[in-house]
């Protein structure tokens, strides 16, 4: 059974950097058609998509977001990340990790339980 | 403000049915498949729909989707306490270049 985990400090200052790791397992990034994507919440709001990216590096983000933010992959541990840059009190969410059924555009069929993420001083 | 309209609540008594609408363009569900997730509080979105109708498995056939046009629906049918929480439809928007999501509908079994 697929799994994915979010992990990274759950407090960050402002103009600081948000960064953080979702592990999966039970399964192999690099397998299969996949994209991987990041999804966040603010309190008491709906779901934002961040954005997603394959295993073989190409990426999309939100263009809202798209100067701030970098996604990545490592194959080799088998995990993909997620760095905001000049992180506010607006970017204070439960973040998600999850993997797209095939294509960035395709529903999220796996999530990871959420990391709730403050950004605060 | 987001992309996709869906209603903010609705609601229902155990075993009725109840339908969630979610209102787009054709940039975005007129020419994309929609998904729709279920979410109770606390927890991660769930998969429940994909590709408009599908399910995934292990997803109960009270749950359905369907679209037409610019516009899809969710219906669920005997329902039950167990389906409270909030429902979300979600897309690729072609003009965004981003994936877009409604703002939630809360259902409640009354």
């Amino acid at each position: 059974q697929l799994q994915l985990q979010e992990s990274g400090p759950g407090l960050v200052k402002p103009s600081e950097t948000l960064s953080l790791t979702c592990n999966v397992s039970g399964g192999s990034i690099s397998s299969g058609s996949y994209y991987w994507g990041w999804v966040r919440q603010p309190p008491g709001k709906g779901l934002e998509w961040i954005g997603s990216l394959y295993h073989d590096g190409a990426t999309y983000h939100n263009p809202s977001l798209t100067s701030r933010i970098s996604i990545s992959v490592d194959t080799s541990k088998n995990q993909f990340s997620l760095i905001l840059r000049s992180a506010t009190a607006a970017d204070t969410a439960v973040y998600y990790c999850g993997r797209h059924r095939g294509d960035y555009g395709d529903g999220l069929d796996y999530w990871g339980q959420g990391t709730r993420v403050t950004v605060s001083s | 403000q987001s992309v996709l309209t869906q209603p903010p609540s609705v609601s229902a008594a155990p075993g009725q049915k109840v339908t969630i609408s979610c209102s787009g363009s054709s940039s975005n569900i007129g020419n994309n498949d929609v998904s729709w997730y279920q979410q109770v509080p606390g927890t991660a979105p769930k998969l429940l729909i994909y590709d408009n109708t599908k399910r995934p498995s292990g997803i109960p056939d009270r749950f359905s989707g369907s679209q037409s046009g610019t516009s899809a629906t969710l219906g669920i049918t005997g329902l039950q306490t167990g389906d409270e929480a909030y429902y979300y439809c979600g897309t690729w928007d072609t003009s965004l270049t981003a994936v877009v999501f409604g703002g939630g509908t809360r259902l409640t079994v009354l």
